[in-house]
């Protein structure tokens, strides 16, 4: 299995509304990425989990809050967004280079969701 | 200095021909290079990546081409075709001293169109 898999594909919430979005990897990588991504863009860093612990938050607003119940999960809670948080959203995982003597290159992206905040 | 600047922003070649998009980094710390292939609606797929260590990786259609004395990469896809009309992004990345989680630093992104 070599793949980063993301539900849902789509989702249309609120202002007002809870919501999570959710990845999963197969592939024994002990590192997880959220990235936003708007049209025309180049993805963004969000958050990265390292051995199921966060080691990044590029300055992400709370209204986004990460968590990493093991080391293949990854979710992304939502609450309270604001239109402007309309984009595709993606996941990512790598294999994590600790112990290792070259970079790997195990890089590897799902889908993503695309959210649409009304 | 993390930027990576990528031209051209969009790219018209007709099918058959050489399509070349370049890349320069600041950051000489930067110890990986990977080239990513996104189609509208899908997230980026990793197409081709080299080390440092390498002035060239060739694989299939695709290669790379890295210059680091003059902190440049550049990717030609050769006989260009219709399918591989998509955006393309060059990207950078540094391995921490924890030596775990990899951040990749993207370029801007070239829109590719191949005509038919």
């Amino acid at each position: 299995d070599t793949e980063v898999t993301q539900t849902p594909k789509h989702l249309v919430m609120g202002m007002t509304n809870k919501k999570s979005l959710k990845c999963e990897q197969h592939m024994g990588h002990r590192a997880m990425y959220w990235y936003k991504q708007k049209a025309k863009k180049p993805p963004e860093l969000m958050f990265v989990y390292s051995y199921e612990k966060l080691s990044i938050n590029e300055s992400v607003p709370s209204r986004f809050s990460p968590e990493c119940p093991n080391s293949s999960l990854l979710n992304l809670h939502l609450h309270a967004l604001q239109p402007e948080d309309s984009a595709l959203y993606l996941c990512a995982s790598s294999p994590g280079d600790r112990g290792l003597p070259v970079p790997s290159e195990g890089y590897t992206f799902g889908s993503g969701t695309r959210l649409t905040v009304v | 200095q993390q930027q990576v600047k990528q031209s051209p922003q969009s790219l018209i070649v007709q099918k058959g021909g050489i399509s070349i998009i370049n890349c320069a980094y600041e950051n000489t710390a930067f110890d990986y290079f990977p080239w990513y292939q996104q189609f509208p609606g899908k997230g980026p797929a990793l197409l081709i990546a080299i080390r440092p260590d390498v002035s060239e990786k060739k694989e299939g259609r695709f290669t790379i081409s890295f210059n680091k004395s003059a902190k440049q990469f550049s990717l030609h896809i050769m006989d260009s075709q219709p399918g591989d009309s998509a955006t393309y992004f060059c990207a950078a990345s540094v391995t921490r001293s924890s030596g775990s989680a990899r951040q990749l630093t993207f370029g801007s992104g070239t829109q590719l169109t191949v005509l038919p």
